[in-house]
């Protein structure tokens, strides 16, 4: 069945550094993915709507400058966190709507990002 | 905005079947799902239903749905302690159906 794939699966990235997390429909065309986010113990925030070939749209709250997202085709969107810092430690995950099949929705296996 | 509410604990014994609540408040939710979590994992979708149906049958999962209460649950039949894990309640509207409200998780322990 149609899978989407994030990676990496887990990054510890430095204060101040950049990470950058992927997010692949693997065998169907999403024009649109989104971007979540998951504190521990905590229910997942929608972030951003990524489109393919136009800015993103963020979700009151969220820093667009500091969570850069690029979907650059049809089948892979970039979420950026920028000048990471500790309190951006979280579970991002993505999801993909496959149009051709009933708009179901796939989510990726998620990120865990760690900044130290 | 639209909220999605569950209770945040459920414990059942193994063999016993389990029923996790939600209520939503956004009338023109379309999709409603039930995804789940288990530790350091991502979300596997379990079940869905559209708004203009009733009840859904899956193997071992029955969703119900009252549309006029806003209210859906998820009985999960021979509960095993493999189906230990957060459970997620979901709606999405028809408008754009990948944009997904969450409820908080319900952390379902299964005792032997």
């Amino acid at each position: 069945g149609a899978v989407v794939s994030q990676h990496p699966s887990r990054v510890i990235c430095k204060s101040g550094t950049s990470v950058k997390i992927e997010c692949r429909s693997l065998d169907f065309q999403a024009t649109t993915m989104f971007w979540y986010r998951q504190f521990p113990k905590q229910s997942l925030m929608l972030m951003a709507t990524s489109n393919e070939g136009s800015k993103a749209t963020y979700e009151q709250g969220v820093e667009k400058d500091k969570f850069l997202i690029n979907h650059a085709s049809l089948t892979l969107s970039t979420l950026t966190v920028t000048s990471a810092h500790p309190e951006d430690s979280s579970f991002y995950i993505c999801s993909a709507v496959d149009i051709y099949s009933g708009n179901t929705i796939y989510f990726g296996e998620g990120s865990w990002l760690t900044v130290v | 905005g639209e909220d999605v509410e569950q209770s945040l604990f459920l414990s059942v014994r193994e063999g016993d079947s389990s029923v996790i609540n939600c209520t939503y408040t956004d009338s023109s939710s379309t999709y409603l799902y039930w995804y789940k979590q288990e530790p350091g994992a991502g979300l596997q979708l379990l079940t869905y239903i559209f708004s203009n149906m009733d009840m859904k049958q899956d193997q071992r999962l029955t969703v119900l749905l009252n549309k006029k209460d806003k209210h859906l649950s998820l009985r999960i039949a021979d509960t095993q302690t493999g189906d230990s894990a957060i459970y997620f309640c979901a709606e999405s509207p028809n408008t754009n159906a990948g944009k997904s409200t969450f409820g908080d998780g319900t952390t379902l322990t299964v005792k032997p």
